[in-house]
């Protein structure tokens, strides 16, 4: 079965870094997603992506963060001078519609930022 | 207010037993989609079920089925013959239609339940 892949697995970085994580999403879908989850609480949404461009994104995807699908099958989330703060797991997602089908997820990258 | 409430941080039943996690969920758009994922302690978010608003039935997936009670907007997800595997988090999301004027296919997380499988 099609999955969503995810690099590296985890990510250490210290304050102040650039990082960028790596998807490749499900081939025949269209719509991806970052997502994040700070431990122990909810999965919050970062951004959505559609026809090489933002689609969406909340008030977190600030301007540290980014986005690009560089060629026709990864997309990357890009963190530019990462806080503290920005610990934790990242999910991206990708889905066939925009609308009732589901979010297919990979395993994340957990970042760790010191 | 929230948009999905999961009331239960943990729960915890017998191998083999069914169980019930709850979710309620908020919202005023006629058309959306709930989901249920689950995550076990390795981290990765899986899809299990998911339920459209205009569905008739309830949805099912194996041991998994969805308890869709539209006019009490509550969304339970029904898990028969608990396995040591499912112990895990269980996550209850909602997706609000474009058309409506909801995100773009933001899907809306509970705060998750904690499902323990006893042996």
């Amino acid at each position: 079965e099609p999955e969503v892949t995810q690099t590296p697995s985890h990510q250490v970085t210290q304050m102040g870094q650039e990082v960028i994580l790596h998807c490749v999403p499900i081939s025949n879908h269209l719509y991806f997603y970052w997502y994040r989850q700070i431990l122990g609480q909810k999965v919050e949404f970062l951004v959505s992506f559609y026809n090489n461009e933002i689609s969406e994104k909340s008030e977190i995807f600030d301007d540290q963060f980014s986005v690009e699908r560089p060629d026709g099958s990864n997309f990357t989330l890009k963190i530019r001078s990462t806080k503290l703060e920005d610990s934790a797991m990242y999910f991206c997602a990708s889905s066939v519609t925009r609308e009732n089908s589901p979010l297919h997820f990979g395993n994340g990258t957990r970042l760790t930022v010191t | 207010a929230q948009k999905i409430t999961q009331t239960q941080p943990g729960m915890f039943v017998q191998e083999k037993e069914a169980v019930t996690l709850d979710c309620t969920y908020d919202t005023s758009d006629p058309s959306y989609g709930l989901f249920w994922y689950k995550q076990p302690s390795s981290g990765e978010m899986i899809f299990l079920i998911y339920q459209g608003s205009y569905d008739q039935q309830n949805a099912t997936e194996g041991r998994y089925s969805l308890n869709f009670q539209k006019a009490r907007k509550s969304a339970n997800l029904v898990i028969s013959a608990s396995q040591l595997g499912d112990s895990a988090m269980y996550f209850c999301a909602m997706r609000e239609s474009m058309n409506y004027g909801g995100s773009q296919g933001n899907l809306i997380f509970g705060k998750g339940t904690k499902l323990s499988v006893k042996p």
